[in-house]
């Protein structure tokens, strides 16, 4: 079984719908983490948690939300999505001991139309 | 802002060569340096971490020079399994941050 999952693996809305893409880990890390990945562009950080409670923006973090409400969940949301957030999204777990080596779970395709 | 640099490619090289990919990066305080494996709509995926005496796993040999800010991955006897894109990644950009800061990648096709 996969250490970190993600639903859906793929999703396609409309413009100005609201979406929850979850992530679970079995891994027991304290961390995680919500990138996005665009043709070009590279991997992006939207938010991290380093523990449950705990919220960091990242480097694009607008027109998005995200919940830490356990250890081995972080969910992030689409309050109103739009086009412009088409992209692939991956969630990222890493260890308090070994900050820096983060392992991705399979991404959500979204598709925002 | 371009923190992490690498060239895109692709690099297409025949099966048993010598492919060498580069990377710069933009925070000197950055302490921490991986190269992370990502196939087509896969996840990202660690490769190896890069230490400053340079580091070799297999055919797969990192080095780092922190003076001139510079990544280096050397891939030996090129298998077809090693078509992926390589992407070079730094801890920061703030001093001590424990965010990583991905370069776009080098894709690279290995041709039989």
């Amino acid at each position: 079984d996969a250490d970190v999952t993600q639903t859906p693996r793929n999703r396609i809305t409309k413009t100005g719908k609201r979406i929850m893409l979850e992530c679970s880990q079995t891994k027991g890390h304290d961390r995680m983490y919500w990138y996005r990945q665009d043709p070009g562009l590279g991997l992006r950080l939207i938010y991290y948690s380093f523990d449950v409670k705990d919220i960091n923006k990242g480097e694009i973090s607008d027109g998005y939300s995200v919940s830490r409400q356990a250890q081995a969940k972080f969910s992030l949301s689409l309050e109103s999505a739009i086009p412009n957030q088409t992209a692939l999204y991956f969630c990222a777990t890493s260890d308090s001991r070994e900050p820096d080596t983060q392992y991705f779970g399979p991404g959500t395709r979204l598709t925002v139309l | 802002r371009k923190e992490v640099e690498q060239d895109p490619g692709p690099f297409n090289v025949p099966e048993g060569a010598t492919v060498a990919f580069n990377c710069t990066y933009s925070n000197s305080a950055s302490q921490s340096f991986f190269w992370y494996r990502q196939d087509c709509r896969k996840e990202p995926k660690l490769l190896m971490s890069v230490y400053s005496s340079g580091n070799e796993d297999g055919r797969f040999t990192a080095q780092l020079n922190r003076a001139s800010q510079y990544i280096s991955l050397l891939i030996r006897d090129s298998k077809l399994s090693d078509s992926a894109t390589y992407l070079c990644v730094v801890n920061g950009p703030g001093a001590g941050s424990y965010q990583l800061t991905f370069g776009k990648g080098t894709k690279l096709s290995v041709i039989p």
